[in-house]
């Protein structure tokens, strides 16, 4: 069965450095989703990508981030410069067309000390 | 703002008996509900889902029920298994494809044998 996949599984980095977040979605899925979920709390929709471009965006996505396809099976996420506040686990999901079931990968826990 | 909660954070259940979760949504807009079950160190896997214009969708030992007039639904699951000890995560959603998934808090379900 086909899955979303993430890499790293675990990132460590220190405050003020970029990190890059690596998500191959489903092959034939045409959106993709960042959502991250900081220890203890909900699972919050960061970004939605579709056609090369930014669709939506929540308020958590601010400038220090940003989200790239650089080619036909990666979607990345970029933090600029992380803060402390952005040690959480990032996850990336994928739908088809016109259908509402998202489908997400594994997660990347992202702790930045 | 909690768009949709969860109330109870933990549930524990015998194995062979019934186990209710229940999530609240305030937006009207919602028109899509979905339930994602979690393993630790794993994303949210896709459980089940129902539309607004439906009251209940069954898919094996899962049953979701939905009460528009009382922006509430319900996941049922019947019999309990071991297995099933996750956490479960109601999530709604304004459209398809590509909008946001907006979760609950999540409910730890223990099915104890």
């Amino acid at each position: 069965e086909p899955e979303v996949t993430q890499t790293p599984s675990h990132q460590v980095t220190q405050m003020g450095q970029e990190v890059i977040l690596r998500c191959v979605p489903i092959s034939n899925h045409l959106y993709f989703y960042w959502y991250r979920q900081i220890l203890g709390q909900k699972v919050e929709f960061l970004v939605s990508f579709y056609n090369n471009e930014i669709s939506e965006k929540s308020e958590i996505f601010d400038d220090q981030f940003s989200v790239e396809r650089p080619d036909g099976s990666n979607f990345t996420l970029k933090i600029r410069s992380t803060k402390l506040e952005d040690s959480a686990m990032y996850f990336c999901a994928s739908s088809e067309m016109d259908t509402y079931e998202q489908y997400f990968g594994p997660g990347t826990r992202l702790t930045v000390t | 703002d909690q768009q949709v909660k969860q109330n109870s954070p933990s549930l524990s259940v015998q194995e062979g008996r019934i186990s209710i979760l229940n999530c609240d949504y305030t937006n009207s807009m919602f028109d899509y509900f979905l339930w994602y079950k979690k393993y630790p160190a794993e994303g949210p896997t896709f459980l089940i889902s129902i539309s607004s214009i439906k009251d209940k969708n069954e898919d094996g030992r899962f049953t979701v029920f939905l009460n528009k007039s009382a922006k509430h639904l319900s996941l049922h699951i019947v019999p309990s298994q071991p297995g099933d000890s996750a956490v479960y995560f109601c999530a709604a959603s304004e459209g398809p494809g590509n909008t946001p998934l907006v979760f609950g808090k999540g409910t730890r379900l223990s099915v104890i044998a």
